[in-house]
């Protein structure tokens, strides 16, 4: 069984400091993970995904994560905040050769301060 | 433009009443699912497929059906049982179920009056 965890249901930082929010995984077996946002009221985005072709992944609006098998994380983050990147984020995971569903965190909201 | 829909945005049930969630791929996946989404729980899987007139339970399976008699069609249905349905229901596909990303529509958000 795989589950996923994300730190903080809600984190604030300010216009143009740094994103950082936090997720850790278990599988047993090596997993797909993914970061996807969502924006109200509205469905899910896809910003990036890890299928151990390189552990640093770069997606969409300037965010990356880095999936780091020895800490069971893969961490989200983006240089620079714009007031435009507040929504909700969802980490998620598949066990690699599973066809059922996505296992996601329970979300962590993005404020971002003027 | 390719894409997932869903329908309608907002739909309003009493209780006792089944209601149906529509979903539809224009994308040519094989895979489609429904989950749920609660405030502060992350989304839950209802049920998946991964070939037409196949399904599979997923883990609030209960209180909710399926069919999938074509491709680009996944409806989902929330019965009565369900005993409570008020979410916001979120509908996906993917071309492969073990490795690619899925794919989600905008959602629908029901409550029962």
């Amino acid at each position: 069984a795989q589950s996923v965890t994300q730190l903080g249901s809600h984190v604030s930082v300010s216009e143009g400091a740094l994103v950082l929010l936090r997720c850790n995984y278990s599988s047993s077996v090596p997993p797909y993970l993914f970061w996807y946002v969502q924006y109200p009221n509205q469905g899910l985005q896809l910003l990036l995904k890890y299928t151990s072709a390189a552990t640093l992944v770069k997606g969409i609006n300037g965010f990356e994560a880095e999936f780091k098998k020895s800490e069971t994380s893969f961490h989200l983050t983006k240089p620079s905040a714009h007031m435009s990147d507040a929504a909700e984020y969802f980490c998620a995971v598949r066990a690699g050769g599973g066809a059922d569903g996505l296992t996601f965190g329970k979300g962590t909201h993005l404020i971002i301060q003027p | 433009d390719g894409g997932i829909t869903q329908s309608p945005k907002y739909l309003f049930r009493k209780e006792g009443q089944n209601v149906t969630l529509s979903c539809e791929q224009n994308l040519n996946h094989d895979a489609m699912y429904w989950y749920r989404q609660d405030p502060g729980q992350g989304l839950r899987l209802i049920y998946y497929s991964q070939i037409v007139n196949d399904f599979q339970k997923g883990d609030i399976a209960e209180g909710y059906s399926v069919s999938r008699e074509k491709k680009e069609s996944f409806p989902l249905t929330v019965t009565s049982a369900q005993k409570n349905p008020t979410a916001f229901y979120l509908c996906a596909s993917s071309s492969d179920p073990q490795s690619d990303t899925q794919y989600f529509g905008p959602g629908t958000r029901l409550t029962v009056l």
